[in-house]
């Protein structure tokens, strides 16, 4: 079973700030966060991961609470190709058996 | 960056018959690769894990005699849907990983399998 929580579906205004939460309660110190997404019939494009620091690339902001048990990716100005489902995961480095999906996010962007 | 290739894209099968599909990594050698199927609207669901050299470790109910998987080199990985069947058709997906340490898992564009 996957080790993480996210609401089913969200909506966000094309130009605004898209926040996708996860809840990995369960967390452990070495496992680490990834987020994806995956666009209708394709496979699952690498967006982000960390540790327990905030992390910053060119698609988007990952923010890790002090506790790790939450996270929220963060788009900073969605756009319509950025409709998709997003997936949260944990996984420990080590332990590359450990890559199972949960539901996801179905994010909708609107004009 | 790190580049996945999984080939067909989307295959037609006759029942009965046995499909193979192929993932490579492209500019990195990987360790591990793994295998998703989908089904629409579901998330993906973790079939087998495959370790270069070794034999595959299998989700529990996942048919291994059914799904065979081959990773005989830190670049390709097969996997063959034996005697498919129409409850087969699904979208295959393949991941590879390069290391053990926390580089990202990287997927193919996945595998639209239809069997007739």
């Amino acid at each position: 079973d996957a080790k993480t929580t996210q609401p089913t579906s969200m909506d966000c205004a094309e130009g605004r700030a898209a926040n996708l939460p996860c809840n990995h309660s369960t967390i452990s110190g070495n496992e680490y966060v990834y987020w994806y997404r995956q666009i209708h019939s394709q496979g699952p494009q690498y967006i982000i991961h960390g540790l327990k620091n905030n992390e910053t690339n060119e698609m988007a902001s990952l923010i890790i609470t002090e506790d790790r048990k939450s996270s929220t990716l963060i788009l900073p100005h969605a756009t319509l190709r950025d409709t998709a489902v997003y997936y949260c995961i944990v996984r420990l480095t080590y332990n590359n058996n450990d890559m199972r999906f949960g539901a996801g996010t179905r994010l909708t962007v609107k004009p | 960056g790190a580049v996945v290739s999984q080939h067909p894209s989307w295959v037609i099968c006759k029942s009965g018959t046995s499909v193979k599909i192929e993932c490579r990594s492209l500019d990195f050698q990987a360790t591990t690769m793994f295998w998703y199927r989908q089904f629409p609207k579901q998330s993906l669901m973790l079939m087998a894990t495959s370790n270069e050299g070794s034999k595959a470790t299998y989700e529990q109910g996942v048919e291994k005699d059914k799904f065979l998987i081959n990773h005989a080199s830190l670049t390709l990985s097969t996997l063959t849907v034996t005697s498919a069947h129409p409850e087969d058709s699904s979208f295959y997906i393949c991941s590879a990983i390069r290391t053990t340490d926390n580089s990202p898992l990287h997927f193919g564009n996945g595998t639209r399998l239809t069997v007739t």
